[in-house]
């Protein structure tokens, strides 16, 4: 059974530095690994979505890399803002009956203090 | 694009009513899911459906639980009797189902029930 992980729970940074945020998961057979954002009160926002052949993947300020052999996954996060402020969510996908099913982590509530 | 929206966005109810929680996916997906969020267990996949077809319905918790999607644009999520333990916020989400499998999953804002 899939097990993903994300360590720290929490995690705070002063404005403009640059953060990686980590990701693990226990079965290396996966499709793809998606990264979200889900703001208070709100649905999950799909950041980036790594193909299991990928190895990273880049939008803006967001980079996310992907070693399967090993199981993890960073999202590195530059030049920080108080709106990335929020908690961010790591997902994969497998192999599994019908190819749809998600396995998330936790997710780690990230604040940027101004 | 409007998105995936659902409706309502809070519901509270007594021990014991019927709830009923809706869905519209985004026009062309062909994949549909509910999920579940607590800030025990994390967010759970309760069912999915494909093409309107539900494919596993085995995060249902209990036959208390039960979900329809009568056409490409609408599925509804509910549950009789509800339980206290059923508190919890519960997403929709759809994608387009590719033979790649690389399709992003897209949210709604969820509904946040509350069970007295």
């Amino acid at each position: 059974k899939q097990e993903v992980t994300q360590i720290p729970a929490a995690l705070s940074v002063p404005e403009g530095e640059n953060l990686v945020l980590n990701c693990s998961f226990t079965d290396s057979a996966i499709y793809n690994l998606q990264w979200f954002r889900q703001d208070p009160g709100k649905g999950l926002t799909s950041l980036l979505l790594i193909q299991s052949s990928q190895r990273e993947q880049t939008s803006g300020r967001l980079n996310a890399s992907l070693d399967k052999s090993s199981g993890r996954s960073t999202l590195y996060i530059a030049a920080s803002q108080p709106g990335d402020s929020a908690t961010y969510l790591c997902a994969v996908r497998n192999p599994d009956f019908g190819n749809e099913k998600l396995t998330f982590g936790t997710g780690t509530r990230l604040t940027i203090i101004p | 694009d409007a998105g995936v929206i659902q409706s309502p966005r809070h519901e509270v109810t007594e021990m014991g009513q019927e709830v009923t929680l809706r869905c519209k996916p985004i026009s062309g997906h062909n994949s549909l899911f509910w999920y579940r969020q607590t800030m025990m267990r994390g967010l759970e996949l309760l069912i999915y459906f494909n093409n309107n077809v539900p494919i596993d319905d085995s995060g249902m918790p209990e036959d208390r639980f039960s979900a329809k999607m009568p056409n490409a644009s609408f599925s509804t999520l509910k549950i009789q009797p509800s339980e206290p333990r059923d508190s919890a916020v519960y997403f929709c989400a759809s994608s387009l189902r590719q033979s790649s499998y690389n399709s992003p999953l897209h949210f709604g804002n969820g509904t946040r029930l509350t069970v007295t």
